[in-house]
């Protein structure tokens, strides 16, 4: 089946670092992933798409110069989250289009990391 | 524009009981529904999906969901729960097509109880 992978599961850091996120699609290649971000007890909100080869398309009400997003090849993808402060605590999860399973491109399911716990203190 | 909502954020049921997770979703245009299972702190795992043909869905670990178009609904069912069961069940709707956005409930956290 499709997997996702992402890293690192946990992550502290201080203050005004830099955090990078990434997220590797293993037995497909995915032109598209989308990062999320999910608040304790609350759902998924998606911050952006990436696309391979393009700049990613953010969501609004997202910062795009404090979340940068690379998608160099077609199976990984990069959130750096910059300057980062005690806010930007959160589950950061990636997901990926896995095609091939029958229902073409746009219809497939997305595949989704295990997440990234930030915390930043 | 499309949402989705859950309409119970806790449900707590017995070992061995049957469940029934509520999802009603609105949209404009065709949809593809999803529900999706999440362990703490872990990804989402898709549990099931629905895009076209019959409106029962048969998913992974024993779990079935039903579309009703006419009542905007995709009702998540399991006729005996196990505690392996126990997490955050998420419904998701898409509009697909090459503006593919998934937008999810805000989540029922099942807990299944000896």
């Amino acid at each position: 089946g499709a997997v996702v992978s992402q890293h690192p599961s946990w992550v502290i850091c201080k203050s005004g670092t830099s955090v990078k996120i990434e997220c590797r699609s293993l037995d497909f290649q995915a032109t598209t992933m989308f990062w999320y971000r999910q608040f304790p007890k609350q759902s998924l909100m998606l911050m952006a798409t990436s696309n391979e080869g393009s700049k990613a398309t953010y969501e609004q009400g997202v910062e795009k110069d404090k979340f940068l997003i690379n998608h160099a090849s077609l199976t990984l993808s990069t959130l750096t989250v910059t300057s980062a402060h005690p806010e930007d605590s959160s589950f950061y999860i990636c997901s990926a289009r896995a095609p091939g399973q029958g229902f073409g491109y746009y219809n497939s399911p997305l595949h989704f990391g295990n997440g990234t716990r930030l915390t930043v203190t | 524009a499309q949402s989705v909502t859950q309409l119970d954020s806790q449900v707590p049921v017995f070992e061995e009981a049957p469940v029934e997770l509520r999802c009603n979703y609105s949209s404009s245009v065709s949809v593809y529904l999803f529900w999706y299972v999440q362990y703490p702190n872990q990804g989402l795992q898709l549990l099931l999906k629905y895009l076209s043909g019959s409106t029962l869905v048969k998913g992974i670990n024993g779990f079935e969901a039903e579309f009703n178009k006419s009542q905007t609904s995709f009702h998540l069912r399991k006729p005996s729960v196990h505690i392996s069961d126990t997490a955050e069940y998420f419904c998701a709707v898409s509009s697909g097509g090459s503006n593919y956005k998934l937008t999810f409930g805000k989540g029922t956290l099942l807990t299944v109880n000896p």
